[in-house]
């Protein structure tokens, strides 16, 4: 079964830093682009980052440029999401989203997500 | 605000036919293939059409994607109490280099 799993949400206080991780498997995951995406309570979907399939490329919406920053680990089939200098706007489910191997979108694959929340 | 406008809501009986639309730029619609998802409540998006008008397989030939110009729209025939959801449009942006998503429209099913 292809499936993503997200983890590493929690509660944090503004200013601080927390790693999201995505794991996935049953399918080749070297050769796709995978994105987050998030969802503040009760408002829409905001693309957050993607990174190709090798990790050579990375993009940002400019509402985490400087401060979140996009990896992957090829070898445990892994995506992470390194969140700094975080804002009580940055409060949202965050999902992984899978691509296809050359395209960002569109995104056939979601995990269930993991909840950050910037409260002091 | 989103880069992709879509109207809030949109309502009809079972049964009946619905569109949304999506409106966009040149830098987004206008050059690049559209998906639509559906979220159910307390649930993960899930991809409904993606290339403008191809469904993943599963997916009912009820629900309809097309595209013209800067503009797309989803169609949703034969309407069903469990097709109440937000339903989103999106694509990437070219200028931006980012993907860009519609605000979402609550669809209610009366």
């Amino acid at each position: 079964e292809v499936q993503v799993v997200e983890s590493g949400g929690g509660l944090v206080q503004p200013g601080g830093s927390l790693r999201l991780s995505c794991a996935a498997s049953g399918f080749t995951f070297n050769s796709y682009v995978i994105s987050w995406v998030r969802q503040a309570p009760g408002k829409g979907l905001e693309w957050v980052s993607r990174i190709t399939g090798s990790g050579g490329t990375t993009d940002y919406a400019d509402s985490v440029k400087g401060r979140f920053t996009i990896s992957r680990d090829n070898s445990k089939n892994t995506l992470y999401l390194q969140m700094n200098s975080l804002r009580v706007d940055d409060t949202a489910v965050y999902f992984c989203a899978k691509g296809s191997t050359v395209t960002t979108t569109p995104f056939d694959i979601w995990g269930q997500g993991t909840m950050v929340t910037v409260s002091s | 605000q989103s880069v992709l406008t879509q109207p809030p809501s949109v309502s009809a009986a079972p049964g009946q036919k619905v569109t949304i639309s999506c409106s966009g730029s040149s830098s987004n619609i206008g050059n690049n293939y559209v998906s639509w998802y559906q979220q159910l409540p307390g649930t993960a998006p899930k991809l409904l059409i993606y290339e403008n008008n191809k469904r993943p397989s599963g997916i009912p030939d009820r629900f309809s994607g097309s595209k013209s110009g800067t503009s797309a729209t989803l169609g949703i025939t034969g309407l069903q109490t469990g097709d109440e959801a937000d339903y989103y449009c999106g694509t990437w942006d070219t200028s931006l280099s980012g993907g860009v998503f519609g605000g979402g429209t609550k669809l209610t099913v009366l």
